[in-house]
C-alpha cells in the first residue's frame, strides 16, 4: 500500500519570496502524484499532477513540482509567492494498475506574510 | 457548469441523532468518495463507490453508512454510533482516466452539540 509524508505542517514565508513544500511517498509500484490546494472552508482544488513523461510539471497559479523517482519525492515550488497563496496544500499518491484510490498527506499550511 | 454539490454547508446536531449529508454530481463520473477532514490529520477515507449499487468501506467507516442508488448521488449518513462526528466532510468524484485524480465538492461542516 502507498503512503505520503508531508514533511512540514506549517511553512511561513514573506510575500515575493520563493517557497518549497516537501512531499515524499512510499510505494512498491509506479505511481501517479498530485498536489491540491484548499482555501478555508472550501473543498480541494487540483494544482498539478504527474502521470507520466516529463518529471517537471507545471500547474495553476505559477506552481510547479518535480517528480524524483530515486528520492521518491514530489516537492512543490513557487518562485515568488503572493498573499493569496495562503492556504492548505495536500500531496496525494495513487498506484498505477491498482485500485487508483488516492492516499493523502496530512497537509502543509502555507502562510504568506506581507 | 459541471460540478459536485454538497449540502448542507453547515449542520448542527444533538448527540444521539443521525444526520445525512447530501452529495450530487453532474460530471458523469463513475467513482465517488467520502472523506473526513480534521485539523492536522489530512483527509481520511470513509467510503467509496466505483459503480452504482456498490460501495466499499474506507479506513474509518465505523459509525457511517452510505448508499449509491443513482450514479449522480452518494449520500453519507453519520449515525449516533460515530463517537466523534464533529468534522469537515468532503465528497469527491474521480475523473475519467483511472488515475485517482479527484474533483471535490465544497464540503459540509458538521458540529455535534
Amino acid at each position: 500500500a502507498q503512503s505520503v509524508t508531508q514533511l512540514d505542517s506549517q511553512v511561513p514565508v514573506f510575500e515575493e519570496a520563493p517557497v518549497e513544500l516537501r512531499c515524499n511517498y512510499s510505494s512498491s509500484v509506479s505511481v501517479y502524484l498530485f498536489w491540491y490546494v484548499q482555501y478555508p472552508n472550501q473543498g480541494l482544488q487540483l494544482l498539478l499532477k504527474y502521470l507520466s513523461g516529463s518529471t517537471l510539471v507545471k500547474g495553476i497559479n505559477g506552481f510547479e513540482a518535480e517528480f524524483n523517482k530515486s528520492q521518491t519525492s514530489f516537492h512543490l515550488r513557487k518562485p515568488s509567492v503572493h498573499i493569496s497563496d495562503t492556504a492548505e496544500y495536500f500531496c496525494a499518491v495513487s498506484e498505477k494498475g491498482g485500485s487508483y484510490i488516492p492516499t493523502f498527506g496530512r497537509g502543509t499550511s502555507l502562510i504568506v506574510h506581507p | 457548469d459541471g460540478g459536485i454539490t454538497q449540502s448542507p454547508k453547515y449542520l448542527f446536531r444533538k448527540e444521539g441523532q443521525n444526520v445525512t449529508l447530501s452529495c450530487e454530481q453532474n460530471l458523469n463520473h463513475d467513482a465517488m468518495y467520502w472523506y473526513r477532514q480534521d485539523p492536522g490529520q489530512g483527509l481520511r477515507l470513509i467510503y467509496y463507490s466505483q459503480i452504482v449499487n456498490d460501495f466499499q468501506k474506507g479506513d474509518i467507516a465505523e459509525g457511517y453508512s452510505v448508499s449509491r442508488e443513482k450514479k449522480e448521488s452518494f449520500p453519507l449518513t453519520v449515525t449516533s454510533a460515530q463517537k466523534n462526528p464533529t468534522a469537515f466532510y468532503l465528497c469527491a468524484s474521480e475523473t475519467t482516466g483511472n488515475t485517482g485524480e479527484l474533483f471535490f465538492g465544497e464540503g459540509s461542516r458538521l458540529t455535534v452539540l
